[in-house]
């Protein structure tokens, strides 16, 4: 079945780049998301990318699309301590209702 | 400022009790998902509906769980009897259509002792 794996921690300093990654096993995959989940919150949509698509920037957020390696990446530019959250890496096939996704990555930002 | 709603917000209860989460969608979005959270297991699926219908509650223990939509601005997550297992945060979320992104609630957390 699909499999979708990210690292569960990554701690970076304020300022600096946060880069968080994401391996997924469908290449049926046709979409593939970035959600934000803050403490005591529901899951936010962050970003997407279609699988047709190498690069999605938004502001300080670029998304990476190797495809060829099933390898999908968040950068998170200038990372703030309002970055802290965990961040879910989703999959989704075009026919499919329903994204799988990862475990979540808990960015830390520190001073 | 449109949200799904979710009530209640926290609960404690004791194993054997009945639990009732809502889930109230965003109006208009016709697909709806119940997931559970925990720090084990992560995020899973647990069943959606598509127009009030379920289509997939392959991720539920049937025996003592049970999800409804008595109507489009109502989902229901049952559970009868509760086990400390059941302990979690329990997500609902809903789409304008069922290949959109999904917009979450704020969850429900669930204790059971």
């Amino acid at each position: 079945g699909e499999d979708v794996e990210q690292s569960l921690f990554l701690s970076v300093r304020e300022g600096d780049s946060s880069v968080i990654n994401c391996t997924y096993t469908d290449s049926s995959s046709t979409y593939l998301y970035w959600y934000k989940q803050e403490p005591g919150a529901g899951l936010q949509l962050l970003t997407y990318i279609f699988s047709n698509m190498d690069m999605k920037q938004d502001q300080r957020l670029t998304v990476l699309l190797n495809k060829k390696d099933k390898h999908l990446s968040l950068r998170i530019a200038d990372t703030q301590t309002g970055d802290s959250a965990i961040y879910f890496c989703a999959e989704r096939e075009g026919g499919s209702y329903i994204p799988t996704f990862g475990r979540g990555t808990s960015l830390i930002v520190h001073p | 400022d449109a949200r799904v709603t979710q009530t209640p917000r926290h609960k404690v209860t004791e194993m054997g009790q009945e639990v009732t989460m809502r889930c109230q969608p965003i109006l208009g979005h016709n697909t709806v998902f119940w997931y559970r959270q925990t720090m084990m297991q992560g995020l899973e699926l647990l069943a959606y509906f598509r127009n009030r219908a379920p289509l997939d509650d392959s991720g539920m223990p049937k025996d003592r769980f049970s999800a409804e939509m008595p109507d489009a601005t109502l989902a229901t997550l049952k559970i009868q009897p509760s086990e400390p297992r059941d302990s979690a945060v329990y997500f609902c979320a809903s789409a304008p259509d069922s290949r959109n992104e999904q917009f979450f609630g704020p969850g429900t957390r669930l204790t059971v002792l």
